[in-house]
């Protein structure tokens, strides 16, 4: 079956740190991949998306790259603060729908 | 702009009722999507609806309906409601009615079913 997976549940890390969450996909290869920050109790919010041609991408501390050689997105929050904290998914094009992975739970602590 | 609005924002329903689950966007968006999410499973497309008048399935339609009324609303009906549809809802919206679009989500409904 196509997947995307978030390797990690959760993530616990230092204010000022760098944030490395990881999303791979097996079965497909996407043409795109998109991350989104979920708050709790709301809907996802767009971040960023990474097509296959792009290498990487950045939007002020943030950064996601895309290897389609290792079918693997990493995105990267630098110097990140408390405000951080929230859960991140990945998504991908499927055809004809989406395929969202679970998410990453990430915490910066102060 | 309120963006993508869903109605109601909880609900508990007993085994075997129907409900329909209201969804708007006031973003002139041509593609719109019903998603559920569970814990540990991530989000799984239920329906989706490219343009005004299309309606397509997604991962996981059985059991569900939709109805895209006009442009702007696009409901997901439950027919007879069952346990295992105990999950939180959520609608999107998109630009240009293909899935390369950013999606823009509504606030989500939480749904009970005992």
């Amino acid at each position: 079956s196509q997947k995307i997976e978030q390797n990690s549940e959760a993530l616990n890390i230092q204010e000022g740190k760098t944030a490395t969450l990881t999303c791979n996909y097996t079965n497909y290869s996407p043409a795109y991949l998109q991350w989104y920050r979920q708050d709790p109790g709301r809907g996802p919010v767009f971040l960023l998306l990474i097509r296959e041609n792009e290498k990487e991408k950045r939007k002020e501390r943030l950064k996601v790259t895309f290897d389609t050689t290792l079918k693997q997105s990493l995105f990267h929050i630098t110097a990140s603060q408390p405000a951080d904290s929230a859960t991140y998914l990945c998504a991908r094009d499927n055809n004809n729908d989406m395929r969202f992975g679970a998410g990453t739970r990430l915490t910066v602590k102060p | 702009n309120a963006g993508v609005t869903q109605t109601p924002k909880f609900q508990v329903l007993k085994t075997g009722q129907s409900m329909t689950l209201q969804c708007a966007q006031d973003m002139n968006h041509n593609s719109m999507y019903w998603y559920r999410q569970d814990p540990g499973m991530g989000l799984r497309l239920i329906y989706y609806s490219a343009s005004e008048g299309t309606t397509d399935k997604g991962e996981v339609p059985n059991g569900y309906n939709v109805s895209r009324l006009n442009k702007r609303e696009f409901s997901l009906r439950l027919e007879s409601a069952a346990p295992s549809q105990t999950s939180v809802y959520f609608c999107a919206s998109g630009g240009a009615g293909s899935f390369t679009d950013t999606q823009y989500f509504g606030p989500g409904t939480r749904l009970t079913v005992l």
